[in-house]
This record gives structure tokens, sequence and C-alpha cells, in this order.
């Protein structure tokens, strides 16, 4: 069945470094994928989005990486800061619909 | 300016009493869904309008039923709350399906006593 994992852990990193987030998925084969930003207790946020034939995207701090080869997508937040913690969701497209993943809680700490 | 609004934000609701959910957006999209989402866990897609046009998620239990009288508004009714149906539920929009954007409400947090 298809599935989409990421770390469920918590992922706490220090102020003005890089958080680097993982999302890996099976038995899909998405056209394309999303990475979200959803704060407790809110709606989920669009960040980005990146194509099955782009390997990278970025937006502004934001960077995200899509290996269709290794199944994975890598979302990087460089230069982080304590109004980035917040949960971050990816979103696969597949099976005629937008499947979301269980999302990483990312705390920066000052 | 608020572009996909939820209300109520909190509902609480007693255990078999039918309770609607509503959304409305400004943003005169096509396509409305509404996912559920409990603690911890992935929004799970529950159904989708695409302007008149409604797809129902092969395991969204029939307890949920859904309307969307114009563009702008859709309801979320559940007919019989269970304890289980305990959860944020969140209405999102977007243009089309397929690349575009989905722009998500705050949400309404139920809660079945």
């Amino acid at each position: 069945s298809q599935k989409i994992e990421q770390n469920s852990e918590a992922l706490n990193i220090q102020e003005g470094k890089t958080a680097t987030l993982t999302c890996n998925y099976t038995n899909y084969s998405p056209a394309y994928l999303q990475w979200y930003r959803q704060d407790p207790g809110r709606g989920p946020v669009f960040l980005l989005l990146i194509r099955e034939n782009e390997k990278e995207k970025r937006k502004e701090r934001l960077k995200v990486t899509f290996d269709t080869t290794l199944k994975q997508s890598l979302f990087h937040i460089t230069a982080s800061q304590p109004a980035d913690s917040a949960t971050y969701l990816c979103a696969l497209w597949g099976y005629q619909k937008v499947t979301f993943g269980i999302g990483t809680k990312l705390q920066v700490i000052p | 300016d608020a572009m996909v609004i939820q209300n109520p934000r909190y509902q609480v609701t007693q255990f078999g009493k039918p309770v609607t959910l509503s959304c409305s957006q400004t943003l005169n999209h096509n396509v409305m869904y509404w996912y559920q989402q409990k603690s911890s866990q992935a929004p799970k897609l529950l159904f989708h309008y695409y302007d008149k046009d409604f797809n129902n998620e092969a395991d969204t239990p029939d307890n949920f039923q859904s309307r969307r009288p114009n563009t702008s508004f859709c309801f979320l009714d559940i007919r019989s709350p269970g304890l289980g149906d305990a959860a944020m539920y969140l209405c999102a929009t977007s243009r089309g399906t397929g690349t575009d954007t989905q722009y998500f409400g705050p949400g309404t947090r139920l809660t079945v006593l």
C-alpha cells in the first residue's frame, strides 16, 4: 500500500543552524510533492511545490529537494529562527488526490 | 483578509447528536475539500467537490455527508457523531486539482461528549 513517512519525532535545533526534514514514500510515483507548515490548532499553510523533473527548489530560506530514485524529499530551513518552530507536512499527489504525511515537529531553540 | 473561513472554531456535541460544520471561501475556487485530522496524525481527506461534482473517498464512513449549495459555501454533516469522530476538521480550497495549491481554513475542533 502507499505510504508516506516523516520522522514523527520532534527535531530540536539551535537558532541559526540549518534544519533538515525528511519525507520518504513508497508505492507512489508522484508527479509533484508539496511542503506545508502547520501551527498548533491551525490549518496547514502551503510553502513550496516541487515537480518530479525538478531536483531542487528554493524560496528565501527554504530549500526542497526531490529524488525520485530514492523516493525521498528533503526540506531545509537555513538560518533557522524560533519563529520557524512548527510542524512541517509533506504532501504527495498520486491516485487522483493529495495525501499528507504525519508531519515533523520542528523546535528552534534560541 | 480571511480567505477560507470555518465556523464555529470549536464545536461540542453529544454522542449521536447530528452536527454541521460550515466552511466559506472568498477565493472563488472550484474545489472545496474536507479533511479530518486527529491529534498527531496526518490530515485525512474525507471528500471534495469540484464545482458541484461530489467525490467521496472510499474509506469515508457513511456517517459523514457534505453539501455545497453554491461556490462559496460547503458544509460537513456528521449524522451520528461517535467518540471516535472527535477531531479537528479542516476545510480547504483550490482553483483546480493536481498541482494547484490548497488553501486551508483555521479548522473546527469537534468534541463529542
